[in-house]
């Protein structure tokens, strides 16, 4: 069973710029959830989908941030327009039973602000 | 305001031995205590887990040890070895709510 993938895995942009990233969550789980670790700092939640609808957004760090999932299969997460303080790696994981508890994480995405 | 508190940052244990990381937690409400282990290059991967009604759960050389009084719950790993060289994260979450709150991370080096 192919687990959750990210792609891409690294990506450097100039401040001001769009970037998007795209989560695949392993086949059948309902549950999808964005966290992002800043340099030095804990992992930290943004969002989690049940679906294709938001559950719980409450961890988006400001409206520069986009996520959706379309069809309930793969999400997005799109920053525009970047700024210095969204480097950092992001993650996403996916859970199939109710509870949410065993998430289980891609390799994520290594974002880099210049 | 930092809900898990996770110490040490890092730690050297030598091969053979027994390593040991602390996490500290403020709000009752967690009702869900996992331990992720991380690879350099790789995603979080869950470990091990326990819920407040045990106050130990063990699998294999990886046990948790839950102290509910203290909010405080900690992974030992028996015999450690090279390959368990990674960094180590706790959490936790609260029933209905299935944000995980993490600690900071144990880099732990395994020297043979």
């Amino acid at each position: 069973e192919a687990g959750v993938t990210q792609f891409p895995s690294h990506s450097v942009i100039e401040k001001g710029q769009t970037v998007t990233l795209r989560c695949d969550p392993i086949s059948g789980h309902d549950n999808l959830y964005w966290y992002r670790r800043v340099m030095g700092k804990e992992i930290k939640f943004l969002l989690h989908f049940v679906k294709e609808s938001k559950q719980d957004e409450s961890g988006m760090p400001n409206n520069r941030f986009l996520a959706e999932r379309t069809g309930g299969t793969y999400s997005t997460l799109k920053v525009q327009p970047a700024e210095l303080e969204d480097s950092g790696v992001y993650f996403c994981a996916s859970s199939q039973d109710l509870r949410g508890t065993e998430q289980y994480f891609g390799p994520g995405t290594r974002l880099t602000v210049t | 305001q930092q809900q898990v508190k996770q110490s040490p940052q890092s730690l050297i244990v030598q091969k053979g031995g027994i390593s040991i990381i602390n996490c500290a937690y403020e709000n009752t409400a967690f009702d869900y205590f996992p331990w992720y282990q991380q690879f350099p290059g790789k995603g979080p991967a869950l470990l091990i887990a326990i819920r407040p009604d045990v106050s130990e759960k063990k699998e294999g050389r990886f046990t948790i040890s839950f102290n509910k009084s203290a909010k405080q719950f900690s992974l030992h790993i028996m015999d450690s070895q090279p390959g368990d060289s990674a960094t180590y994260f706790c959490a936790a979450s609260m029933r209905g709510n299935y944000q995980l709150i993490w600690g900071a991370g144990t880099k732990l080096i395994i020297k043979p």
